[in-house]
């Protein structure tokens, strides 16, 4: 089945600091999207991007599908940002059930 | 505009108990998830269905049943709870388009299950 990597797997960055985390997909892919988890556990729609690039305030995403990648930029990071990033992408022959990658742990210090 | 909504929040079983989790969503979504989370783990899919009436099995649906007759609500059955069902369970619903790829998933605020 497909294999879905993100990396890096940890990241501690001061507050202020960018980042770019990166998904890479093994094949072709319906939608992909991102996810932040806070430390409370909860999940939180960040980007719905098949394709192309969005942008919701200090946060970005781009998703090049003909190269099987996908990039999540936090600008200006805040204490706030801390949690776990997830990749997950709809796959055409799995019934578009979500697949996803192992998470990025973000640590922003204040 | 609720989403979808997961009860309980929290729950301590024992060994042996059963319980439902339920869940519904009021966005007239067709696909419905239930996923659990597993410490320092990603998401793994328990059960799914297409729509009212019709439910399959993910990647791990052992010691789990679920039910869909309503397009809202999809509950999730633990019949003889195991430690090994301890964690973080999630519902998801999603609205497939016929003809499109509208996928995008929405989730409820998880369920902290404990089995001791």
């Amino acid at each position: 089945g497909i294999q879905v990597e993100q990396s890096p797997p940890d990241l501690i960055l001061q507050e202020g600091a960018n980042s770019t985390l990166r998904c890479n997909f093994s094949d072709s892919v319906n939608n992909l999207q991102w996810f932040h988890q806070n430390p409370w556990g909860q999940l939180i729609n960040l980007f719905y991007i098949p394709s192309g690039t969005k942008q919701n305030g200090r946060l970005s995403a781009t998703t090049v599908a003909t190269e099987r990648y996908s990039l999540l930029y936090i600008s200006s990071s805040q204490t706030t940002d801390s949690g776990v990033y997830f990749c997950a992408v709809v796959v055409r022959d799995s019934n578009y059930q979500l697949i996803w990658g192992a998470g990025t742990k973000l640590i922003i210090k204040p | 505009n609720a989403g979808v909504t997961q009860t309980p929040k929290f729950r301590i079983l024992k060994i042996g108990q059963s319980m439902t989790l339920q869940c519904t969503q009021d966005m007239n979504h067709n696909y419905m998830y239930w996923y659990r989370q597993d410490p320092g783990m990603g998401l793994k899919l328990i059960y799914y269905s297409v729509g009212a009436g019709i439910t399959d099995k993910g990647e791990v649906p052992n010691g789990y049943n679920v039910s869909r007759s309503t397009t809202e609500d999809f509950p999730l059955r633990l019949e003889l709870a195991a430690p090994s069902q301890t964690s973080v369970y999630f519902c998801a619903s999603s609205y497939r388009m016929t003809g499109g790829l509208n996928t995008e998933a929405f989730f409820g605020q998880g369920t902290r299950l404990t089995v001791v």
